[in-house]
């Protein structure tokens, strides 16, 4: 089943603004991460923050982490066409030692 | 250092048909992990690694998909009879142990269709 689910499913932006993304999930975690996925360079891990974390920089993207909320924001600054991929969280459930697992998914379109 | 090898990267087979998919990982990675994703939703872990010895291999649908990884190093995973609803892409990962911590290195995938 899946962990977690990304919000909106789809979005849509132009060249320079900024695009962010919600992921929400149902059991406590030990870390959660995110990935990118486009037909070019297929699925990469972008950046992981740990469960004890609030806020993680990593070039242009940020990510925070709401566990009293069970949730969490990838945002991309100053967007660029090259960003076009689908984006994924996914955690690893403290429950359970090594099974990842993936949310749904947003795709997002950066225009130029 | 050569990234996660996959093939054939496209399969069309019919149902009950059989087909096999291959994995080369990441030298010195002990860990590989078999995903299917079906269009429009996240990677599902069918099966997982470590050495040559399977550690999770319980959404994998053993009436049907098998996997193995001899000597660990390359990884096949099988399917046989394959179904409509086995159409999706089959990722290979890799990573240097098991772990939370542990950063999972993904292949570009094997699409497979089934009429």
């Amino acid at each position: 089943s899946q962990q977690g689910e990304e919000d909106p499913q789809a979005l849509s932006i132009q060249e320079g603004e900024n695009a962010t993304m919600n992921c929400s999930y149902k059991t406590s975690i030990n870390n959660l991460q995110w990935y990118r996925q486009n037909s070019g360079r297929g699925l990469v891990h972008l950046i992981l923050i740990r469960s004890n974390e609030r806020e993680k920089h990593s070039g242009r993207l940020r990510v925070t982490l709401d566990t009293s909320k069970k949730s969490s924001s990838l945002l991309i600054t100053a967007s660029r066409a090259a960003d076009t991929a689908s984006y994924f969280c996914a955690t690893f459930p403290s429950y359970n030692t090594d099974k990842l697992i993936f949310g749904t998914g947003t795709r997002l379109q950066v225009f130029p | 250092e050569a990234g996660v090898a996959q093939s054939p990267r496209y399969k069309i087979i019919e149902k009950r048909q059989s087909v096999a998919f291959w994995c080369n990982p990441i030298s010195g990675h002990a860990t590989l992990y078999w995903y299917q994703q079906i269009l429009g939703q996240g990677p599902k872990l069918l099966i997982q690694f470590q050495n040559n010895g399977v550690v999770d291999d319980s959404q994998l649908p053993k009436d049907r998909f098998s996997a193995e990884r001899l000597k660990g190093v390359d990884s096949t995973l099988k399917i046989q009879p394959a179904k409509l609803e086995d159409s999706a892409v089959y990722l290979c990962a890799s990573s240097r142990t098991s772990g939370r911590n542990n950063e999972q290195f993904f292949g570009p995938g094997t699409r497979l269709t089934v009429l």
